[in-house]
């Protein structure tokens, strides 16, 4: 166990729902990332919390929103889904913003759309 | 793209041979960090190097880095069938925290 719990594990949704995944980062961390894995688009980072502000954001879609509530727990929703979103999503946590430690990753939600 | 290389892709060694996998990036950074994924798994984190470190070890593993070829290798010694996985290099750019992760070099070490 990592420290990093993600609810839920599997997730099995049709086209043009919306799904909310969810995080809790290791004790301690104040820092959240959202990273989706797909076969051919490898790790991609999607967005960044700290301590509940948006700090970076990298490939994330219009149609995904995420935050980070004051128990320093993330939610990650995607909307409107479509077959091609279907991939692992990870929860990481670090420590504080420097760039000095590594990340603490979750076991992922493996999100299957159909 | 900030996004390292992983190289090979995929690398098949028998059990007690080293393995040497090889990372190439496009950015400065501050530290470079390889990760390990079994498969369907969480990433774990292996080990970090800054920017101003040629070489790090940590039990059989060996961490080299080269910023003026923006490049690192990880060097698994004497393998065991359980370090069959898929191995990734992750940069931290100086611009911000997150890191950007290659596509991985996948192990497997026959027993």
């Amino acid at each position: 166990d990592s420290g990093v719990t993600q609810t839920p594990k599997h997730l099995i949704t049709a086209t043009g729902q919306r799904v909310t995944l969810r995080c809790s980062p290791r004790s301690g961390d104040l820092s959240v990332y959202w990273y989706q894995q797909s076969l051919d688009q490898g790790l991609q980072f999607l967005i960044q919390y700290y301590n509940g502000e948006e700090r970076a954001k990298g490939n994330i879609l219009e149609r995904f929103s995420a935050q980070q509530f004051p128990d320093l727990h993330s939610e990650l929703n995607l909307s409107s889904l479509e077959l091609g979103d279907s991939a692992l999503y990870f929860c990481a946590s670090s420590v504080d913003l420097t760039e000095y430690y590594g990340y603490t990753f979750g076991s992922g939600t493996r999100l299957t759309v159909v | 793209s900030q996004q390292g290389e992983e190289d090979p892709q995929a690398l098949s060694i028998q059990e007690g041979e080293n393995a040497t996998m090889n990372c190439s990036y496009k950015t400065s950074i501050n530290n470079l960090q390889w990760y390990r994924q079994n498969s369907g798994r969480g990433l774990v984190h292996l080990i970090l190097i800054r920017s101003n470190e040629r070489e790090k070890h940590s039990g059989r593993l060996r961490v080299t880095l080269d910023t003026s070829k923006k490049s690192s290798s990880l060097l698994i010694t004497a393998s065991r069938a359980a370090d069959t996985a898929s191995y990734f290099c992750a940069t931290g750019s100086n611009t911000g925290n997150q890191f950007y992760f290659g596509t991985g070099t996948s192990l497997t070490v026959i027993p």
